[in-house]
């Protein structure tokens, strides 16, 4: 079946480093892959997402292109910031138009001044 | 709007004992669905609505009820508490023919 799998965490950083967060997925069909962030006590957003190959999601200085051919949606942000510590979670859209999405385990990451 | 709400925030049960978590959205979104998160393993699909009257399983459903009577509302009941059901739990909707899904705060349940 569909699965997800991103890179073990915890990711510590400081400040201003670049950030590349791994995430692989197997998959029938063509899905959509996502980025949700969860930050401390909330529930989860989205951050970026990319509906076909080769498609490059991007918000709040965060990026993800849609390799088809490597079967890979990595993150990846320039310059990290104290206020990006989270735990990120890589998804795809289940099979069928049900809703349904596939996310990989999360990785922590902790940003240090 | 307020999106999606979930009550209550917190719950502690004792094993045997059942409850409902309940789920609200005011998008008018078609998809309802039960997400658990725990440690290590992401979250995982426990049951989901295509619509009003129409539910099915995900990935993790036994213990678990659901019904949809309603657009707007889509509870998650627990039939009979287990020391395995401690999780945080995530209510998510999103419109048909979108992507996007919307997630609720959660809802951190401990079964003792």
């Amino acid at each position: 079946g569909d699965s997800v799998t991103q890179m073990e965490g915890p990711v510590t950083l400081s400040e201003e480093a670049f950030l590349t967060i791994n995430c692989t997925y197997t998959a029938t069909g063509y899905p959509s892959l996502f980025w949700y962030v969860q930050y401390p006590g909330e529930g989860l957003q989205l951050l970026l997402k990319a509906t076909k190959a080769d498609d490059k999601g991007s918000n709040k200085g965060f990026e993800a292109t849609y390799r088809k051919e490597t079967t890979s949606f990595h993150l990846e942000k320039g310059s990290v910031q104290v206020s990006d510590s989270a735990v990120y979670f890589c998804a795809l859209s289940g099979s069928g138009n049900t809703g349904k999405l596939i996310f990989g385990q999360g990785t922590t990451l902790q940003v240090k001044p | 709007n307020a999106g999606v709400t979930q009550t209550p925030k917190f719950q502690v049960l004792k094993t045997g004992q059942s409850m409902t978590l309940q789920c609200a959205q005011d998008m008018n979104h078609e998809y309802m669905s039960w997400y658990r998160q725990d440690p290590g393993m992401g979250l995982r699909l426990i049951h989901y609505s295509v619509g009003a009257g129409i539910t099915d399983q995900g990935e993790v459903p036994n213990g678990y009820n659901v019904s949809r009577s309603t657009t707007e509302d889509f509870p998650l009941r627990l039939l009979s508490a287990a020391p395995s059901q401690t999780s945080v739990y995530f209510c998510a909707s999103k419109a048909g023919g979108t992507d996007t899904q919307y997630f609720g705060p959660g809802t951190r349940l401990t079964v003792l």
